[in-house]
């Protein structure tokens, strides 16, 4: 079955970087994008960026660059994303994101069909 | 960006009401529109994809639809394991954008 199986907690102080894991299992890592979504504590859902775990192209949200790099390793089906110059207000919890495509008449819709555990950052001095 | 839009942000329902989420795109994005849900403390799971396609193993009693800029998602008996948050997101463009939640509770 497919699974995503992320890093563990995390806390950081103001300033510093932290680098979540992603381990997928259960299909072909290559065929599948990944994406990574943050949720601060009681807040909504925001979608962080993309890469194409086939070729390693990336696509960040544009609040964000700069600041995050989202990296793969095809050896061990394994999605990074590492986050820099941390602030209070990137205390959220990281998920990543299997990006699934269902392709019709031409088109080619997408989304995400499985999800991570998640992965709880603190960032507090 | 694209913004969407969630209505209502909060309701109340019982178990076996009939009960219906709006979302709204700040424009046209056809029917790249899918819904999730959220129980406490959980990655969000996919329910519907492309504005009307029901994710395999989800119940027949999610459905949802619209195109264009208004989407509706309806659970047509609420069942007790459905109180949760909802979301929808827009996949037509980058930053794939969520709206800001729909909690159904008791």
């Amino acid at each position: 079955q497919v699974q995503l199986v992320q890093s563990g907690a995390e806390v950081k102080k103001p300033g510093a970087s932290v680098k979540v894991s992603c381990k997928a299992s259960g299909y072909t890592f290559s065929t599948y994008g990944i994406s990574w979504v943050r949720q601060a504590p009681g807040q909504g859902l925001e979608w962080m960026g993309w890469i194409g775990t086939n070729n390693g192209n990336t696509n960040y949200a544009q609040n964000l660059q700069g600041r995050v790099t989202m990296t793969t390793d095809t050896s061990t089906s394994t999605a990074y994303m590492e986050l820099r110059s941390l602030t209070s207000d990137d205390t959220a919890v990281y998920y990543c994101a299997r990006g699934g495509q269902y392709c019709s008449g031409g088109f080619c819709y997408e989304y995400f069909d499985y999800w991570g555990q998640g992965t709880l950052v603190t960032v507090s001095s | 960006d694209i913004q969407m839009t969630q209505s209502p942000s909060s309701l109340s329902a019982s178990v076996r009401d009939r009960v219906t989420i709006t979302c709204r795109a700040s424009q046209s994005i056809s029917t790249y529109l899918n819904w999730y849900q959220q129980k406490r403390g959980k990655a969000p799971k996919l329910l519907i994809y492309a504005a009307s396609s029901l994710q395999s193993a989800v119940p027949s009693r999610f459905s949802g639809s619209g195109s264009g800029t208004d989407f509706t998602l309806t659970i047509s008996s609420l069942q007790p394991e459905d109180f949760a948050t909802y979301y929808c997101q827009q996949s037509y463009s980058t930053p794939k954008t969520f709206g800001q939640g729909t909690k159904v509770e008791i």
